[in-house]
């Protein structure tokens, strides 16, 4: 089924430890973008892509980083888990055509850091 | 204080009812998302509104542009309405969304 596709879906780490989230969309979509959703907070945004190849810093940047090797995938990484880390994670893409446009989000990552 | 306010944080509501849940905000947008999330689930966008009005099912979203507001109603209301609503803004030459903490909805039978 077209859509967002993440993976996995749970992750206990320790701290310290670093692990890869992968974000990957069959829509041809250019706009990807990583949220965190932490309780009474609205999603906030880690690090978003405008298109292959590129990379931009969003609202809560730190202790992340990420890569858009290719259009369809968007990875999201942590050096070095910290418990402050521990959120749900949700991937989005957004498409712009003749005036209309939208967002797909996936089904989330739920992260713990112990 | 937030940019996006969206009230009530809470609703509970028996199957029938109409609902309304409210957004406000504070920046100049070019547009505003309603989005649905069920509990332990992904995100699904239900409106993308820059003027007037749009209805899917019993489902009906509003703006106003002017008062910097908009609602999003359910006529009808059912047991499977039963989520969080979250209202998200996209202001002027931006590519990305501010998002509001959610309405947690509770539709009883």
């Amino acid at each position: 089924n077209a859509g967002v596709t993440q993976t996995p879906k749970f992750r206990v780490l320790k701290t310290g430890q670093s692990m890869t989230l992968l974000c990957a969309q069959d829509m041809n979509h250019e706009y990807m973008y990583w949220y965190r959703q932490d309780p009474g907070m609205g999603l906030r945004l880690i690090h978003y892509s405008v298109g292959e190849g590129t990379t931009a810093k969003g609202e809560v940047p730190d202790g992340y980083n990420v890569s858009r090797l290719k259009k369809q995938n968007f990875l999201l990484g942590l050096e070095s888990a910290a418990p402050s880390q521990t959120s749900v994670y949700f991937c989005a893409s957004s498409y712009s055509q003749d005036g209309d446009y939208g967002y797909t989000f996936g089904s989330g990552t739920r992260l713990t850091v112990v | 204080k937030n940019e996006v306010e969206q009230s009530p944080q809470n609703l509970t509501a028996q199957e029938g009812e109409f609902i309304t849940i409210n957004c406000s905000y504070s920046v100049g947008i070019s547009a505003l998302h309603w989005l649905q999330q069920h509990p332990g689930g992904g995100i699904v966008s239900l409106f993308m509104l820059s003027s007037g009005k749009k209805k899917h099912g019993r489902l009906i979203a509003t703006i106003n542009i002017q008062e910097k507001h908009s609602s999003l109603h359910i006529t009808a209301s059912h047991p499977r309405d039963s989520a969080v609503y979250i209202c998200a803004v996209e202001p002027y030459n931006t590519d990305k969304l501010i998002f509001g903490t959610g309405t947690r909805l509770q539709v009883f039978p």
